[in-house]
């Protein structure tokens, strides 16, 4: 099993949509959890961070569920410029290690 | 505001040469790391560092070395290319807080073709 697991997709959605992705994690002492953003041939870029009571930034809302270990990204209102791979990133306990899923991939059509 | 920079951007090498991808990071970060990125999958990390003589191994080390002398530098050796380790490669960097690093910031990567 890896360690992180998402969904590949792609998800294709129309702009206004609501989407929302999943990712699941393997080892229950993760302490910390990210989501980030990849454009095509980038850098992955910070997103935001997930907190335990669950967060949300503008559009974006990120939820932590502990007990059956995974992390869900909602997008309201999407736009063409939301078109990106969201990878899941949870930092290993004990240790120093970040792990990334493989990515969902989001296209935005107009 | 430099941020991490990778050098160079792309390189192309043949078989069982050798290299070194250079990775600079201007914010006093104690944490850096060396991903690499093969298509459909994530980053997995190959080396990381928590600070000046302090690296360790992630999940795919074999064939590569690292050491880290500085804060700012922690470069990323290739002993002898194989096909194998054609990827893009991506150097990140990120203050520590306790026992746990914080979110990373990345370089723009290096995109490496071993024929």
């Amino acid at each position: 099993r890896k360690e992180v697991e998402q969904d590949p997709g792609p998800f294709n959605v129309p702009e206004g949509a609501t989407v929302a992705f999943n990712c699941t994690y393997s080892n229950s002492a993760s302490q910390s959890f990210f989501w980030y953003r990849q454009d095509c041939r980038k850098e992955p870029k910070l997103l935001m961070s997930v907190y335990s009571s669950g967060n949300e930034d503008g559009r974006f809302t990120a939820q932590l569920n502990r007990a059956s270990q995974y992390i869900s990204l909602l997008i309201r209102d999407s736009k063409l410029s939301d078109s990106a791979t969201y990878l899941c990133v949870v930092n290993m306990p004990g240790g120093f290690k970040t792990i990334f899923g493989a990515g969902t991939r989001l296209f935005v059509k107009a | 505001n430099a941020g991490v920079t990778q050098t160079p951007k792309f390189q192309v090498l043949k078989t069982g040469q050798s290299m070194t991808l250079q990775c600079a990071q201007d914010m006093n970060h104690e944490y850096m790391s060396w991903y690499r990125q093969d298509p459909g999958m994530g980053l997995r990390l190959i080396h990381y560092s928590v600070g000046a003589g302090i690296t360790d191994q992630g999940e795919v080390p074999n064939g590569y070395n690292v050491s880290r002398s500085t804060t700012e530098d922690f470069p990323l050796r290739l002993l002898s290319a194989a096909p194998s380790q054609t990827s893009v490669y991506f150097c990140a960097s990120s203050p520590l807080q306790g026992s746990q690093n914080q979110p990373q910031h990345f370089g723009d990567g290096t995109r490496l073709s071993i024929l």
